[in-house]
């Protein structure tokens, strides 16, 4: 079974919709980061999270840890077209640096 | 552009040719990380490397893949012999320590034809 679950798979929302992502570790994780993909693009870090409980913001995009440490969200206030593509999140469950990948959300946000 | 630099973006080699993935470090970064992207499947982890050394090549085949990061230039992805089943997407990531986030290039995608 897939170690780490994101969840939903795909989302369409109307601008200026909020809108969250999920990811599920079946294991301990000991570093979570997210980054966003556009299709055929490279990985643009979002941000890291290490603490159980830990919070970070960046602009209008907000990412938790869960004091359990076994599942990430990612949140996002009033969408707007730029925040359309694929949001994976990558997780260390032990070694401190081999990241482990859901397989992705591909968010649409339509105008 | 002090990004991560990959190249080339794009490749295309018939089978039983080979194939070289060259990596270029964000400045400051010494150690490098490589996963692959099948379709429709997540990002896995296939090598990391420090200049000069292996740490771990866990997730490397055994077979006709190597890794190299020398003390001077990029890191080197070598597939030798490729097969159908080797095209893909091949990222490479960089980070300044092993707990530091790691930063992605925009990836070289291969074909086999």
């Amino acid at each position: 079974s897939q170690e780490l679950e994101q969840s939903p798979q795909s989302l369409i929302v109307q601008e200026g919709k909020n809108l969250t992502i999920n990811c599920t570790s079946s294991k301990t994780l000991y570093g979570l980061y997210w980054y966003k993909q556009k299709y055929g693009e490279g990985l643009i870090f979002l941000m890291m999270l290490q603490k159980g409980g830990e919070e970070k913001s960046h602009e209008k995009i907000t990412a938790k840890l869960d004091e359990k440490k076994q599942q990430s969200s990612l949140h996002i206030t009033a969408s707007q077209p730029s925040h359309a593509g694929i949001y994976l999140c990558g997780a260390d469950v032990g070694s401190n640096y081999k990241l482990t990948f859901g397989k992705g959300t591909l968010l649409t946000v339509n105008p | 552009n002090a990004g991560v630099m990959q190249n080339p973006r794009h490749l295309v080699r018939r089978r039983g040719q080979e194939a070289r993935l060259r990596c270029s470090p964000m400045k400051g970064h010494s150690h490098v990380y490589w996963y692959r992207q099948l379709p429709e499947e997540g990002l896995k982890f296939m090598v990391y490397l420090q200049k000069e050394n292996i740490i771990d090549e866990s997730g490397m085949p055994k077979e006709r893949f190597s890794a190299e990061f020398p003390k001077e230039g990029p890191s080197i992805l070598r597939i030798q012999q490729v097969v159908r089943g080797d095209s893909a997407a091949y990222f490479c990531a960089t980070s300044a320590g092993r707990d530091q986030p790691q930063h992605f290039g925009d990836g070289t995608r291969l074909s086999i034809l």
